[in-house]
């Protein structure tokens, strides 16, 4: 059973520190997504790459967040430093773009929590 | 005016009836259409796509699209306690590598 998969599912922090949350895409797939979720927003794109080459992070504040997908088994967010708006479920997601009905799948997220 | 609009809800309905959940888009180069499940605490699950004008039927649930009005539906007959959940609408626009932009989602409750 394919699933995409996200560590640390549940994260405390304190305001300046530094946030990774990973993500284990579906293997096969070659897109992934990162997402955050809050009560105010909804779910809001971050970023997303395909085939590990990134296509859009403008939905991202660039000043302190960076994605990487160093290979085709990990995406990385990373939040530096980390602030209490950040608090939010961060959702990676992963599929198979081939310009037609494609699906994505998401992980469980990250509950991140900065106080 | 968001891209992708839905009345936040929460809609209730009662048990065996038919739950209808509506979405309209403004993009409209928006290609085809997602209906995702999230119950609370939890992460969105597919439901079903559509890209073609019309109806496409999954066991108890149907898509409807209409391009011309640029809207979007899911029924759900016989609704059940266990469809109580948000559903969220997703647009995914022409070309932009599988980009989905999502509604504000809507609460259903299935009251027993």
């Amino acid at each position: 059973d394919a699933r995409v998969t996200q560590t640390p599912r549940h994260k405390v922090t304190e305001m300046g520190q530094e946030v990774t949350m990973r993500c284990q895409p579906i293997l096969g797939h070659n897109t992934v997504f990162w997402y955050r979720q809050t009560m105010m927003q909804g779910l809001e794109l971050l970023a997303y790459f395909r085939n590990r080459a990134p296509l859009d992070d403008s939905g991202m504040p660039k000043d302190r967040f960076s994605a990487e997908m160093p290979d085709a088994t990990l995406a990385t967010l990373k939040i530096q430093p980390s602030e209490p708006r950040d608090s939010a479920v961060y959702f990676c997601a992963s599929g198979w773009t081939s310009g037609g009905t494609d699906t994505q799948y998401f992980g469980p997220g990250t509950r991140l929590t900065v106080l | 005016q968001k891209e992708v609009e839905q009345n936040s809800g929460p809609l209730s309905v009662p048990e065996g009836a038919i739950a209808s959940l509506n979405c309209t888009y403004s993009d409209r180069g928006s290609q085809s259409f997602f209906w995702y499940r999230q119950y609370s605490g939890k992460s969105p699950e597919l439901i079903m796509f559509i890209y073609s004008n019309g109806d496409k039927e999954d066991g108890r649930f149907t898509a409807q699209l209409n391009k011309a009005s640029q809207y979007v539906s899911l029924l759900i007959r016989d609704s059940q306690p266990s469809d109580s959940a948000t559903y969220l609408c997703a647009a995914m626009i022409y070309n932009q590598g599988g980009k989905l932009i999502f509604g504000q989602g809507t609460e259903l409750s299935v009251k027993p």
